[in-house]
């Protein structure tokens, strides 16, 4: 299994662009999630999809965010417009079941706004 | 809300000896799954080791294992014969066992460096 995989692994981008993270889940998983990781706030569950649909966006932190789940095998998360705050790294995550299956995490995508 | 602290930013080891990394948690649930997560420089999250909370056998992965303590919401990590690819941050997480409800809390992590 080639695991979780997310592109671009580094973007830098100026204030104002927008920027469209991708994800690739594990097959077979049915939950996928968007975090995100800062120094100062650690990481953070942005969204979570269940059967591609989403179930839980209260950690996105505003109108800018949105994620999107068109099948099952590819998920985005979208900024627009970036803000020099929103450098992070942005991990996606699947997992076979809600509740404690574990969450298997793809290698990030660093974030760099300027 | 379930909350997760570990109250240690930072530790070190030297190689072939034995650390324990320290994690407690708040939640009202009685069901519930532990983690422990090692990120290292490559920033990759991966599983160390997974805890049922209904089980009351303590996990182990090789030369990872826990000490789970329901009643005092501990769950700590021992990495044995530490090796330097062990340097990495360590981060404890919960998650609830209700479907639907679903949400993996991490703890701001703990940063373990190995000295040969």
């Amino acid at each position: 299994d080639a695991g979780v995989i997310q592109s671009p692994r580094h973007e830098v981008t100026e204030m104002g662009q927008e920027v469209t993270l991708r994800c690739k889940p594990i097959s077979g998983h049915d939950y996928l999630f968007w975090y995100r990781q800062t120094m100062m706030r650690g990481l953070e569950l942005l969204i979570y999809f269940n059967n591609n649909v989403p179930i839980d966006d209260s950690g996105m932190p505003e109108d800018r965010f949105s994620a999107k789940m068109p099948n099952a095998s590819f998920s985005t998360l979208k900024i627009q417009p970036s803000e020099p705050r929103d450098s992070a790294v942005y991990f996606c995550a699947s997992s076979g079941l809600a509740g404690g299956e574990t969450q298997y995490f793809g290698p990030g995508t660093r974030l760099l706004v300027l | 809300a379930q909350t997760v602290t570990q109250s240690q930013p930072e530790m070190s080891v030297q190689e072939a000896e034995t650390v324990t990394l320290s994690c407690t948690y708040d939640t009202s649930e009685n069901n519930y799954y532990l983690f422990w997560y090692k990120q290292p420089p490559s920033r990759q999250m991966i599983l160390v080791i997974r805890q049922e909370a209904y089980k009351q056998q303590n996990a182990t992965e090789n030369r990872f294992s826990v000490n789970f303590q329901k009643a005092a919401k501990s769950f700590s990590l021992k990495i044995s014969d530490s090796q330097l690819g062990d340097t990495a941050m360590y981060f404890c997480a919960f998650a609830d066992s209700g479907a639907g409800s679903y949400q993996l809390t991490f703890g701001k992590g703990t940063k373990l460096s190995v000295i040969p």
